[in-house]
């Protein structure tokens, strides 16, 4: 089973949607939970941190469940700016980040 | 700000060549990362190092490939010979002490094809 779990996509959805991606964690050892926005042939970059109370950054909302080893990223009011794959990201103390194969997001006027 | 330097940007080379790739990571930090990354496979960690140290290269292919740190600024990943099955961008990345939290910055990768 690999470590790090998303649906690859693609989502395809119009301006102004609401869209949500999830992700799956193996190792209960798991520390810290980010997403990661990787640009077609471009480098990822940070997106944001996740935090176990949630968190909000604009139209971006990131959820974590770690009883059921579950992270989530919610966009709000879709930009044709957003259209990118998105990186769901863990890892454990002594180690390093663990990115799952990423989301893909297309976002359409 | 330089951030995370690669070189070369991009790589063409014939199977049994040796390939050498290159980082300088951000001044300041203490974690380098070598990644790859494939259509099929997605972000591979290849090796990380923290003060300049290996510390977990389980994930390098095989014995055709070596990483070095030779001190803070620099770090090296070599491919000899090179195969077709090793055509990916790799990228370098490192990150600040007490990195577990922090975030990693990566440089804008080497895209090599083996022919």
């Amino acid at each position: 089973r690999k470590e790090v779990e998303q649906d690859p996509g693609p989502f395809n959805v119009p301006e102004g949607a609401t869209v949500a991606f999830n992700c799956t964690y193996s190792n209960s050892a798991s520390q810290s939970f980010f997403w990661y926005r990787q640009d077609c042939r471009k480098e990822p970059k940070l997106l944001m941190s996740v935090y176990s109370s949630g968190n909000e950054d604009g139209r971006f909302t990131a959820q974590l469940n770690r009883a059921s080893q579950y992270i989530s990223l919610l966009i709000r009011d879709s930009k044709l700016s957003d259209s990118a794959t998105y990186l769901c990201v863990v890892n454990q103390a002594g180690t390093a980040l663990i990115f799952g194969k990423g989301t893909t997001l297309s976002v359409s006027s | 700000d330089a951030g995370v330097i690669q070189s070369p940007r991009h790589e063409v080379t014939e199977m049994g060549q040796e390939v050498t790739l290159r980082c300088k990571p951000i001044s300041g930090h203490n974690s380098l990362f070598w990644y790859r990354q494939t259509m099929m496979r997605g972000l591979e960690l290849l090796i990380y190092f923290n003060n300049n140290v290996p510390i977990d290269d389980s994930g390098m292919p095989e014995d055709r490939f070596s990483a070095k740190m030779p001190n803070a600024s620099f770090s090296t990943l070599k491919i000899q010979p090179s195969e077709p099955r090793d055509s990916a961008v790799y990228f370098c990345a490192s990150s600040r002490p007490g990195w577990e939290d922090a975030e990693a910055f990566f440089g804008q990768g080497t895209r090599l094809t083996v022919v």
